[in-house]
């Protein structure tokens, strides 16, 4: 089956502009996570969802980022005046929901580059 | 609150032999789940295996093993005869009970050479 899909793979802005990232998880995994992954260090969380509610964004880092999953499977990341610290790559990853533990499948990641 | 470290920033060996990478974490709860995660170049993360906080069993599969040890807050892993295709960056990450993120470390960048 399909695994967790990212777009675009590559987005390139310039500062102060707004950003979309897309993410399409496993069908059927209700948790969803957005992670942050600047260069040389892991994947930093950003904010999780469980069905179409943001169940934790505690690792938002300001109000310029905000993100959305009305129906409950696709997601979208949203970046407000982009600052050329928000260059990273973007990772989406799914899970099943359940005790806990569920392995956490990751998506290719969207590379950001803001100019 | 939670926290992986990962001291070996860089590792390299050369093909055929055995290699380790170090995890030590920090946790206040007493049900957690910790993985590995291989990230090839292509940047894809990769899963390799989860163990949690009651299972001390070390485990082994194919030319890997991990061996987890509560007392010093250790899971380590270990490759055997190494390939050039292991090369990779390498992340030990933590989960508490629930369905909560991942806590990452910072990764080990291992170069297997020819």
């Amino acid at each position: 089956g399909a695994g967790v899909s990212q777009t675009p793979s590559n987005k390139v802005t310039e500062k102060g502009k707004y950003v979309e990232l897309r993410c399409d998880p496993i069908s059927g995994h209700t948790a969803l996570y957005w992670y942050r992954q600047s260069l040389g260090q892991g994947p930093e969380f950003l904010i999780y969802f469980q069905g179409t509610g943001a169940a934790d964004d505690s690792g938002l880092p300001n109000d310029r980022f905000f993100a959305v999953r009305p129906e409950g499977s696709v997601s979208t990341l949203k970046i407000q005046r982009t600052e050329r610290g928000d260059s990273a790559v973007y990772l989406c990853a799914s899970s099943l929901l359940g005790e806990g533990g569920n392995e956490q499948f990751f998506g290719p990641g969207t590379r950001l580059t803001v100019l | 609150a939670q926290k992986v470290t990962q001291a070996q920033t860089e590792i390299s060996v050369v093909e055929k032999e055995d290699v380790t990478l170090d995890c030590v974490y920090e946790t206040r709860d007493t049900t957690y789940y910790l993985f590995w995660y291989k990230q090839p170049p292509s940047g894809e993360l990769v899963f390799l295996i989860r163990r949690n906080s009651f299972d001390e069993q070390n485990e082994i599969s194919g030319r890997y093993s991990w061996n987890f040890q509560k007392s010093t807050s250790s899971f380590n892993f270990t490759i055997t005869a190494s390939q050039v295709v292991d090369s990779a960056v390498y992340f030990c990450a933590l989960i508490i009970s629930g369905n909560t993120p991942l806590v990452f470390g910072k990764g080990t960048r291992l170069s297997v050479i020819a």
